[in-house]
């Protein structure tokens, strides 16, 4: 079946470090959203990636989607304590199901 | 707007037991899902709906059963609870299915089987 891999599994960095988590499937994507996890929380919509190699940025994020439209990347720049969650990508390839990544668990050290 | 709502948030069954876990949205969303989620396996697509009386099978349906009769409500059945099936539940809503439409989460339903 459909398959989206995600990496890192959990990443722990310095305050003020960069971060970045990477998604990937074997075939084309049709679509990839990304969401962010607080401890204990639900999934929150980040933002959805749909033209092959587009770049959005949101404040300090910046997302990527591949020009082969089978990977896509999330960059924190300059991480702070509020960024900890886990970030998961859900790549969308006939636009009625999502294959969520396993989620990339960010730990923050102040 | 309440957005999505779940019940219970937490609940322990026994193996075999069966029950119903409930959900709503109150946006007018045609696109709902159930979806799974365990530790360090992500979140995985139970069942999902495109509209009022249209349902179909996800990544993982077996062992559930899913209806929607309304737009605000698409419950999710257990049948015969099994202990694979502890996990935390989250149902979700979207405006409509297809690229453009973010999916809104549900605070979610712990359950465990034992």
């Amino acid at each position: 079946g459909q398959q989206v891999m995600q990496i890192p599994q959990y990443q722990h960095v310095q305050e003020g470090e960069d971060f970045t988590t990477y998604c990937n499937s074997s075939t084309t994507l049709s679509n990839i959203q990304w969401y962010k996890q607080r401890p204990g929380g639900h999934p929150v919509f980040l933002i959805q990636l749909v033209k092959s190699g587009e770049v959005k940025k949101q404040k300090r994020l910046t997302f990527q989607f591949g020009e082969a439209k089978k990977n896509s990347s999330l960059h924190i720049t300059a991480t702070q304590t509020t960024d900890v969650g886990t970030y998961f990508c859900a790549g969308d390839y006939t636009g009625n199901q999502f294959y969520f990544g396993t989620g990339t668990s960010l730990t923050v050290i102040p | 707007n309440a957005g999505v709502t779940q019940t219970p948030k937490f609940q322990v069954l026994k193996t075999g037991q069966s029950m119903t876990l409930q959900c709503a949205q109150d946006m007018n969303h045609e696109y709902m899902s159930w979806y799974r989620q365990d530790p360090g396996m992500g979140l995985r697509l139970i069942h999902y709906s495109v509209g009022a009386g249209i349902t179909d099978q996800g990544e993982v349906p077996n062992g559930y059963n899913v209806s929607r009769s309304t737009t605000e409500d698409f419950p999710l059945r257990l049948l015969s609870a099994a202990p694979s099936q502890t996990s935390v539940y989250f149902c979700a809503s979207s405006e409509r299915s297809g690229p453009g439409y973010e999916q809104y989460f549900g605070p979610g339903t712990r359950l465990t089987v034992t």
